[in-house]
């Protein structure tokens, strides 16, 4: 079993819908975790990174995770062509070695 | 420099060369990684320096592939003796302590390297 699982996708969905990306996990030590958002061509760019369990938002972004079901979700509001990217998720424990999931490639439809 | 910078975007070689990439960190940061990226395949750690040295060289896939770091900055990655399954597109990160997981990493745009 990978340590990360994510899907690939391709996930497409219309402009302003609610997208649910996700990633689970096999690594109880992972205590850090991070969305990366890739364009194509670019280097992943940190989106979001959050340490306990629950809820964090930014702006349209909520990243959840649920350590007790070793679960993490990105959640996108009101997506916008411009959100069409490859969602990596990403996690690490303390020795701080950061764990990828291989990316969701997500196409949002104007 | 503001980013992280990778040189060069492009590589095609041919089978048997050698190649070298180079990455130019964030001023500052003392943590450098080299990660690959293959098609279906996502992002494969290769090496991990904390300023000159390499206390994680765990993930390089075999001795034709080396990387040193100079001065706590510019870090260049070796293939010698290059593959077809060596194509791909490698990418730098640093951060600015090597505590990842608080600061996540900045990424560079790597250079997509192809054998022919």
């Amino acid at each position: 079993q990978k340590e990360v699982e994510q899907d690939p996708g391709p996930l497409s969905v219309p402009e302003g819908a609610i997208v649910s990306l996700n990633c689970t996990y096999s690594n109880s030590a992972f205590q850090y975790f991070m969305w990366y958002r890739q364009y194509s061509r670019k280097g992943p760019e940190l989106l979001m990174y959050t340490y306990s369990s629950g809820n964090k938002e930014d702006g349209r972004f909520t990243a959840q995770v649920d350590k007790s079901s070793k679960y993490i979700s990105l959640f996108i509001r009101d997506s916008q062509p411009s959100d069409s990217a490859t969602y990596l998720c990403a996690m690490t424990g303390r020795d701080d070695k950061i764990i990828f999931g291989k990316g969701t490639r997500l196409h949002i439809l104007p | 420099g503001a980013g992280v910078s990778q040189s060069p975007s492009n590589k095609v070689t041919e089978k048997g060369k050698d190649v070298e990439l180079r990455c130019d960190p964030i001023s500052g940061h003392t943590a450098l990684y080299w990660y690959r990226q293959s098609l279906g395949q996502g992002l494969e750690f290769l090496i991990y320096f904390q300023g000159n040295s390499a206390p994680d060289k765990s993930g390089l896939p075999s001795d034709r592939f080396s990387a040193e770091r100079t001065g706590g900055s510019v870090s260049t990655l070796t293939i010698q003796r290059t593959q077809q399954e060596d194509s791909a597109v490698y990418l730098c990160a640093s951060s600015p302590s090597g505590e990842g997981d608080r600061y996540g990493y900045t990424f560079g745009s790597g250079t997509r390297l192809t054998v022919v």
